[in-house]
């Protein structure tokens, strides 16, 4: 079984504070998204990252997909209260067609 | 990207009855999930709804219990049935619009269901 591993898995910080979240695997991955959701709403896609040593940026935010596209970071930099809430990655095997998702990162960004 | 809209947007439901969600979507969709989701927790795949044909279930979700109907391209019901406390959760339609690259999800709202 395929299992995307993310730490942490709560996090509290401060407005202006930087911090990065991690998603890591055994496996190799086609294509790995992230989503980010806030509580009442859906997840939504962020960004995703298909090519090993990638790195795309939105806006203070940073992704990272690994060089042998095992795992991916999220860097995101001065964090703000509207940056918090559940962060999510999810990647879907190379052939395969269902998506796996890691277990979530719940950021609190304080004011 | 996509819009789609779920209702109802949350529901307190007895014991014992059942409750369908609907899920539209306005843009040409390839797949159609659903998931499940403790508050704060990861998603859960239910099925994916299959257009004209019987839904495919995941591991421990059975269409007795999660009849899935998918009429066309653009809508997908998810019934609940049978209600107990343990199904109390949020559920989520996502969907795979054409063109996406592989992987990519859009997520409906959510369904906030509570069972008494």
């Amino acid at each position: 079984t395929q299992l995307l591993e993310q730490s942490p898995q709560f996090l509290s910080i401060q407005e202006g504070e930087n911090l990065t979240v991690y998603c890591n695997s055994s496996s190799v991955f086609s294509s790995l998204q992230w989503y980010r959701q806030e509580p009442g709403e859906g997840p939504v896609l962020l960004v995703t990252v298909v090519t090993g040593g990638e790195v795309k940026k939105l806006k203070r935010l940073t992704f990272q997909f690994g060089d042998a596209r095992k795992d991916s970071s999220l860097h995101i930099t001065a964090a703000q209260p509207g940056d918090t809430g559940l962060y999510l990655c999810a990647a879907i095997n190379t052939g395969g067609f269902k998506t796996i998702f890691g277990a979530g990162t719940r950021l609190f960004v304080k004011a | 990207s996509a819009v789609i809209s779920q209702k109802p947007s949350r529901d307190i439901c007895q014991r014992g009855t059942s409750l369908t969600i609907q899920c539209q979507v306005d843009s040409q969709v390839t797949m159609m999930f659903w998931y499940r989701q403790q508050p704060g927790q990861s998603l859960t795949l239910i099925a994916t709804a299959n257009q004209g044909s019987e839904a495919t279930y995941e591991s421990g979700f059975v269409i007795d219990k999660f009849p899935i109907s998918r009429p066309n391209l653009t809508f997908s019901t998810l019934t609940v049935s049978n209600m107990s406390p343990e199904d109390s959760s949020i559920y989520l339609c996502s969907v795979v619009i054409l063109g996406a690259r592989t992987g990519e999800q859009y997520f409906g709202p959510g369904t906030r269901l509570t069972v008494t």
